[in-house]
C-alpha cells in the first residue's frame, strides 16, 4: 500500500531562516514518482517538483532544494533564506507506476514571520 | 493560457440533496482527476478520467460519480449529501497518463468549497 507521512504538522520560522520540510513514503513498486505541491490560502495546489524513483540526484531551483534518498524512503524539501511569501501548506505526494492517482501526505503548514 | 477552471467556487447544500461540480481542464489536456480535501487534511483521490473513460477510482461510496465529456471537461456528482461531504473538491488536469514513459504532472484548479448543512 502507498503511504506518505509528513510528520511536521506546523512549522514557524523568522524570515531569512532556512527550513526543511520532511517527507517519508511507503510503496511496494520499484517505479514511482514523488511530488511536492504548495497550497496558498486561495486553495489551488501549485506544482513544485516531480522526481522519479530512478533519479536520486538532488535538485536545486533558486531558493528551493530537494533531497531524495531511497535508502531512507525520504524526499525532503528545503527552503533557503525563507520569505513571507513562502507561507503556505506544503504537500508531499506519491504516484505509483502508470497510475495518475496521487497519494498525499497530511501537509505541513509553514508560517514565515517578518 | 487559462489554467484549470472549476465552478462554482462555493456552494451550500442541505443534507440529502444532490450536487454537481464542474471542471474545465487546461487546453490540450485529456486527463482529469478529482480529489476531496477535508479541512486540515491532504487531498484524497476520488476519480480519474482519460479520454472519457474511468481510469481510476478511490475509496469513495457509490454516491460519488463522475463523467468526462468529448471536450474533456468533467462533472463530479454527489448524491444524498452527508455533513461529512463538506470539503474542498479539487480538479486536476494532465496532458496524459503517461508521455514517453514519464508520469505527467497534474495541474490543479482552485477548487469548489462545498458546505453541507
Amino acid at each position: 500500500a502507498q503511504k506518505v507521512t509528513q510528520a511536521q504538522t506546523e512549522i514557524s520560522v523568522v524570515e531569512k531562516e532556512d527550513v526543511t520540510l520532511d517527507c517519508v513514503y511507503e510503496t511496494r513498486d520499484t517505479t514511482y514518482y514523488l511530488f511536492w505541491y504548495k497550497q496558498p490560502p486561495s486553495g489551488e495546489l501549485v506544482f513544485l517538483i516531480r522526481r522519479n524513483s530512478f533519479d536520486e540526484q538532488n535538485e536545486i531551483s533558486g531558493r528551493y532544494s530537494w533531497n531524495f534518498q531511497k535508502s531512507t524512503s525520504s524526499f525532503n524539501f528545503t527552503i533557503t533564506a525563507s520569505q513571507v511569501v513562502d507561507s503556505a501548506v506544503y504537500f508531499c505526494a506519491l504516484s505509483e507506476g502508470g497510475a495518475q492517482k496521487l497519494v498525499f501526505g497530511q501537509g505541513t503548514r509553514l508560517t514565515i514571520n517578518p | 493560457d487559462a489554467g484549470v477552471t472549476q465552478s462554482p467556487t462555493h456552494l451550500i447544500k442541505t443534507r440529502g440533496q444532490q450536487v454537481t461540480l464542474r471542471c474545465s481542464p487546461i487546453s490540450g489536456h485529456k486527463s482529469v482527476s478529482w480529489y476531496q480535501q477535508v479541512l486540515g487534511q491532504g487531498p484524497q483521490f476520488i476519480f480519474q478520467y482519460y479520454e472519457k473513460e474511468e481510469r481510476g477510482r478511490g475509496n469513495f461510496p457509490d454516491r460519488f460519480s463522475a463523467r468526462q465529456f468529448p471536450n474533456y471537461s468533467s462533472e463530479l456528482n454527489v448524491n444524498a449529501l452527508l455533513l461529512g461531504d463538506s470539503a474542498l473538491y479539487l480538479c486536476a488536469s494532465s496532458l496524459s497518463t503517461w508521455v514517453r514513459g514519464i508520469n505527467t504532472e497534474a495541474f490543479f484548479g482552485q477548487g469548489t468549497r462545498l458546505t453541507v448543512v
